[in-house]
């Protein structure tokens, strides 16, 4: 139980492209879903949190405006990446949290498999 | 502020064990998480503590010790399929996870 799916798995666009990034929950409902970028060899950065049914809260320096996020059901939230650079070009990952994990504790996050995006 | 710190790269033999160590620092806490993460994947869950202690799980343990804002990751029988990097993250008192920037453990033969 508990797995999280991304799609698609890698995408390359051209720059000042749009593109969209789906995370689903796929056997539970997730009011809460993070999204993650990753750079080469660094760790994971939190670009924003969002909540079922509400605008999404982005970290300090994540321009809203560039990185749309959807959480429109428990189980899908929807990342678009407005008008591509090849700057944006890194590892998204998704998370979606349970309130009541399956080993029991509370708020586990469990990673969807994570999107490559190359912008050229 | 908020902070996690942990080793930047390890080294062990295959067979051996390791013990890769965290720091953390957290407005409120609510658990401290260990995740793996295999070079292009997503990370996977390994363990989690809120209570001071060891809890084993196979050839993986996981050690709390909240008062010195500590835990470690222990790894027996190590296999080279154990190589990977190796995620600290605690949680804070609104549930967020604090990341650290992750420890990359290397099996030799």
């Amino acid at each position: 139980g508990a797995v999280v799916s991304q799609h698609p798995s890698w995408v390359i666009c051209k720059s000042g492209t749009s593109v969209k990034i789906e995370c689903r929950s796929l056997d539970f409902q997730a009011t809460t879903m993070f999204w993650y970028r990753q750079f080469p060899k660094q760790s994971l950065m939190l670009m924003a949190t969002s909540n079922e049914g509400s605008k999404a809260t982005y970290e300090q320096g994540v321009e809203k405006d560039k990185f749309l996020i959807n959480h429109a059901s428990l189980t899908l939230s929807t990342l678009t990446v407005t008008s591509a650079h090849p700057e944006d070009s890194s590892f998204y990952i998704c998370s979606a949290r349970d309130v009541v994990g399956l080993a029991g504790f509370s708020y586990e996050q469990y990673f969807g498999p994570g999107t490559r995006l190359t912008v050229t | 502020g908020q902070n996690i710190d942990q080793p930047t790269e390890m080294t062990a033999t295959e067979g051996a064990i390791v013990q890769i160590n965290c720091t953390y620092q957290t407005s409120g806490f609510n658990g401290l998480f260990w995740y793996q993460q295999h070079a292009g994947e997503a990370p996977t869950f390994l363990s989690y503590n809120v209570l001071d202690g060891l809890e084993e799980k196979g050839r993986f343990s996981s050690f709390l010790s909240r008062s010195k804002g500590y835990s470690y990751l222990l790894l027996k029988e190590l296999q080279m399929k154990d190589s990977a990097s190796y995620l600290c993250a605690g949680m804070d008192s609104n549930y967020q996870l604090i990341w650290g920037a992750g420890t990359k453990l290397i099996i030799k033969p």
